[in-house]
């Protein structure tokens, strides 16, 4: 059971957008900033998004990501079939002084 | 170009030990807080433990906690993950990860715990 919640799943057809949600608590998302991870299959997590809408460099500005409350959400925009990947979000948590993230949603596109 | 690069998995019996490691560079090490994050067979990410800049506060998850020892070299630019008493739930891929929220992952290293 993960501390950040997201969806299992989602898909959608290339070219059009997604959304992942990824719902926390007032400790983690409420009150640090939130970042996201693309897992393509085998590979090791890559930064796509930190401080909840930035982006570093090399991440293509189809991600976007934004923060309200205690709840955070990554946008894909021109859905391409290299996008299919597990999306995490992570963010510290100030009452378990540990970072925690989601469980993971696996993005497919049709 | 910036790496992160983990040795030092492998297969140990429940109750083993096993030390990893992380050899830095392309950054300047001894400024950044540390993690180590990892990634049961079909799991999801697991954040273990992080270290600040100088070595003198570390976080720990409660499930490590007493068994786990996170530490650093500045001087040789690395990390390491001291891991005792090892179980079966503890087999997994482990990631050094730059910062408390990496920035920057390396390609992880294997750990199995079976007899």
């Amino acid at each position: 059971q993960s501390v950040l919640t997201q969806p299992p799943s989602v898909s959608a057809a290339p070219g059009q957008k997604v959304t992942i949600s990824c719902s926390g608590n007032t400790p983690n998302i409420g009150n640090n900033p939130v970042s996201w991870y693309q897992q393509l299959p085998r590979t090791a997590p890559k930064l796509l998004i930190y401080d909840n809408d930035k982006r570093p460099s090399g991440s293509p500005d189809r991600f976007s990501g934004s923060k309200s409350g205690t709840s955070a959400t990554l946008g894909i925009t021109g859905l391409q079939t290299g996008d299919e990947a597990d999306y995490y979000c992570g963010s510290w948590d100030n009452s378990l002084s540990v970072v925690v993230f989601g469980g993971g949603t696996r993005l497919t596109v049709l | 170009e910036l790496l992160l690069v983990e040795s030092g998995g492998g297969l140990v019996q429940p109750g083993g030990s096993l030390r990893l490691s992380c050899a830095a560079s392309g950054f300047t090490f001894s400024t950044y807080w540390m993690s180590w994050v990892r990634q049961a067979p079909g799991k999801g990410l697991e954040w273990l433990a992080n270290i600040n800049e100088d070595g003198s506060v570390k976080y720990y998850l409660g499930s490590v906690r007493g068994r786990f020892t996170i530490s650093r070299d500045n001087a040789m630019n690395s990390l390491s993950l001291q891991m005792n008493n090892l179980r079966a739930e503890d087999t997994a891929i482990y990631y050094c990860v730059r910062k408390g929220l990496g920035d920057y992952w390396g390609q992880g290293t294997l750990v199995t715990v079976s007899s």
